[in-house]
């Protein structure tokens, strides 16, 4: 069984200060790791993934996240927050067998940027 | 781009009736879609996974009784919760799959039962 650990439940940065969200997981085949960000009410939307070769990833709006197979770490980074940034953000981990269309969240870490 | 339209947003139902939404692949094929329940403490739970001409897969707890789906081509799918109460709320997320491997979210279709 996968399991997907986000140890941060709330992360509180100042505006143009940098930000790590911390995405861990548990499962030894084959899997696409994602990051999701929701913001308060809306869907979910899609930050970006990885499944094999460079694991630094870039995604939308400044977010990238870097895969680190030994650490079984999946963190997401932005050098610099803006207000808007303020959301929930999910990592989701899936795997072959159900053809990657089952995600597996973790429990979310709620990102709050102070003007 | 890749977009899913999810409608309606939301919806106020009495106990007991039943909801319908729908759920669009806009700019893409979506090879498979995920039907997804966020609770109010915010947790996902998956109801079924449903690809075009295959059998649709509930999830334990999930029946196609309770949640029928219906996932006519590659571009749509809805989803009715039947004789819904208190614990069916929540944001029911249309999750579809792009070739890529991408699963691509709606906004949800929020469920407010009374």
């Amino acid at each position: 069984t996968q399991t997907v650990s986000q140890s941060d439940a709330h992360v509180t940065v100042f505006e143009g200060d940098s930000v790590e969200l911390r995405c861990n997981y548990s499962y030894g085949g084959s899997i696409y790791l994602s990051w999701y960000i929701q913001h308060h009410g809306r869907g979910l939307q899609f930050l970006l993934k990885y499944y094999s070769g460079n694991p630094v990833v870039q995604g939308v709006n400044g977010f990238k996240a870097e895969f680190s197979k030994s650490d079984s770490s999946f963190h997401l980074r932005k050098a610099s927050v803006h207000w808007s940034d303020s959301a929930v953000y999910f990592c989701a981990v899936s795997v072959a067998s159900s053809s990657f269309s089952k995600l597996v969240f973790g429990q979310g870490t709620s990102l709050s940027v102070v003007p | 781009g890749a977009l899913v339209y999810q409608y309606p947003r939301r919806t106020i139902c009495k106990s007991g009736t039943s909801m319908r939404m729908e759920c669009q692949a806009v700019g893409f094929q979506a090879t498979s879609v995920a039907w997804y329940r966020q609770s109010p403490q915010k947790t996902f739970e998956l109801i079924a996974l449903s690809t075009v001409n295959s059998a649709i897969k509930y999830e334990q707890n999930f029946t196609q009784e309770k949640f029928p789906i219906s996932h006519p081509n590659l571009s749509f799918s809805s989803m009715t919760v039947l004789n819904a109460y208190l614990e069916d709320r929540g944001l029911y997320l249309c999750g579809a799959r792009s070739s890529g491997n991408t699963l691509y979210f709606g906004e949800g279709s929020r469920l407010i039962v009374v």
